[in-house]
C-alpha cells in the first residue's frame, strides 16, 4: 500500500512570496489533514477534510493560508503571502474516516521563509 | 493553552533497560490517546493507542498507561533498543470526530 506523498519536500522563500503544497493520500482514505509543526513544537492542526469537504479550519490563518481538495482525493496547502513565522514542517495525513484515530502521515515539506 | 504536555524534551537510555515516556494532558473531554513515533526527516507513524475506558493497553514492547484521575499517561519500552531512538509524541482526542492535539514531544535517545 502506497503512503502519502507530499511535495515539494524543501521550499525555500523570501517572505512576501506564495508557495503550494501538495498532498495525495492513500488510496481510499475519506479523511484527509494539514498539519504545521514548527521546530520545538508538535503537530498542530491547519485544516480536516472529509472527502471534499472542510471539518475543521479553526487554527487555519485564512487571511494567508488556503487549502483545497477539489474531487476528494489529492490536496493543496497555499501560503500567499509567507511570513517569518511561516517556516515549519507541512504534514499531510490521512484516515480511513473522520472517526479514526490512526492517522497515516507523509514525510513533510519544509518550508524556509527568509 | 497547551492541552497535551510533554515536559521532558529529552532521554537518554540504555540498550536492553526500560523507556518511559510521560505525557500529561489538562482536558478533561479527552477520551482517546495515542503515541506517535517520529524518524528524522519522515513523517510521524503511529505506535499505539488506549482509550479512557482502559487504564493499560499493550503491544509487545510497548505499553501505554493511563491515569485518568492524574490525568496522565506513560508509555513504557521494554527492553530498549536502539532502533527505538526517535522523537515521540502524545496526541489525545476528544470524542470521535474530534482533532488529534499533539504534545511537543521527548526525543529517546538509547545507547549501546
Amino acid at each position: 500500500e502506497a503512503g502519502v506523498a507530499q511535495s515539494p519536500r524543501y521550499k525555500i522563500i523570501e517572505k512576501r512570496q506564495s508557495v503550494a503544497f501538495w498532498c495525495n493520500p492513500i488510496s481510499g482514505h475519506a479523511t484527509l489533514y494539514w498539519y504545521q509543526q514548527i521546530l520545538g513544537q508538535g503537530p498542530k492542526l491547519l485544516i480536516q477534510f472529509q472527502n471534499n469537504g472542510v471539518v475543521d479550519d479553526s487554527q487555519l490563518p485564512k487571511d494567508r493560508f488556503s487549502a483545497e481538495r477539489l474531487k476528494g482525493v489529492d490536496s493543496t496547502l497555499k501560503i500567499q503571502p509567507a511570513k517569518l513565522e511561516d517556516s515549519a514542517v507541512y504534514l499531510c495525513a490521512s484516515s480511513r474516516g473522520i472517526n479514526t484515530g490512526e492517522l497515516f502521515f507523509g514525510e513533510g515539506s519544509r518550508l524556509t521563509v527568509l | 493553552d497547551q492541552q497535551v504536555k510533554q515536559n521532558s524534551p529529552s532521554l537518554s537510555v540504555q540498550e536492553g533497560r526500560i523507556s518511559i515516556l510521560n505525557c500529561d494532558y489538562t482536558n478533561s473531554m479527552f477520551d482517546y490517546f495515542l503515541w506517535y513515533k517520529k524518524y528524522p526527516a519522515e513523517g510521524p507513524t503511529f505506535l499505539i493507542s488506549i482509550s479512557s475506558i482502559k487504564d493499560k493497553n499493550e503491544d509487545g514492547r510497548f505499553t501505554v498507561f493511563l491515569n485518568k484521575s492524574a490525568k496522565h499517561l506513560s508509555l513504557h519500552i521494554v527492553p530498549s533498543q536502539p532502533g527505538d531512538s526517535a522523537v515521540y509524541f502524545c496526541a489525545a482526542r476528544a470524542g470521535t470526530a474530534s482533532k488529534l492535539t499533539f504534545g511537543t514531544g521527548t526525543r529517546l535517545q538509547v545507547t549501546l
